[in-house]
């Protein structure tokens, strides 16, 4: 069965400091992978997204980067964090059939930013 | 450009049916979800809708499609406590590769 990982739980880090964010997931091959912000009433924000080992596409302008190294690993960055990048992040996977293309989430990394 | 809109807040009694409406924007959509998020997780797809279908039922779920107006609603029969959640409304453009739009997702509270 598939899972999907992400780490850590939660973070507070300063205004300014770097970032890492690690997703990775389990039991299947060559996934769309997602990277989604959910910040205090403004609901799910699609940052990036990836179809494959080093295509990134980017869906807003932003402090942020991400990167796909292997095929089930995407992790966002940031080198200088800012305050308004606090929020509930969230990881998404999966497979573009002839079907309903479910996306499946990961249990999502909260960050603080102070 | 695609958009999903949603109301913030919906309360209801427990025993109660509960309706969470959703509106789109791209007429091209081919489908449409509804997500449901507990709280300090991640969401699950709850269920969803071909785009040439009008309703869909699944044990105390509804799901109504109105294409021409581009409405899209979930009804819950019967809402119980564990039904509280965050209920995300999302569609799927037809082209490119396929992005799936979140609504801002509504806050489903109930009251026992």
């Amino acid at each position: 069965s598939q899972t999907i990982h992400q780490w850590p739980a939660t973070l507070v880090q300063p205004v300014g400091s770097p970032l890492s964010l690690e997703c990775t997931v389990e039991g299947t091959s060559n996934p769309n992978l997602y990277w989604y912000r959910q910040a205090a009433g403004r609901g799910l924000q699609l940052l990036f997204y990836s179809v494959g080992i080093g295509q990134i596409s980017s869906e807003v302008p932003q402090n942020l980067s991400a990167s796909r190294p292997q095929d089930r690993q995407f992790i966002l960055s940031s080198k200088k964090l800012l305050l308004s990048d606090s929020g509930f992040y969230l990881c998404a996977w999966s497979v573009l059939r002839a079907s309903y293309n479910e996306q499946f989430f990961g249990p999502g990394t909260r960050l603080t930013v102070l | 450009g695609e958009d999903v809109e949603q109301s913030l807040f919906l309360s209801v009694r427990e025993g109660d049916s509960s309706v969470i409406n959703c509106t789109y924007t791209d007429s091209s959509s081919t489908y449409l979800y509804w997500y449901k998020q507990e709280p300090g997780a991640g969401l699950q797809l709850l269920t969803y809708i071909f785009s040439n279908m009008d309703m869909k039922q699944d044990q105390r779920l509804t799901v109504l499609l109105n294409k021409k107006d581009k409405h899209l609603s979930l009804r819950i029969a019967d809402t119980q406590t564990g039904d509280s959640a965050i209920y995300f409304c999302a569609e799927r453009e037809s082209g490119g590769y396929q992005k799936v739009t979140f609504g801002i997702g509504t806050k489903l509270q109930v009251i026992p």
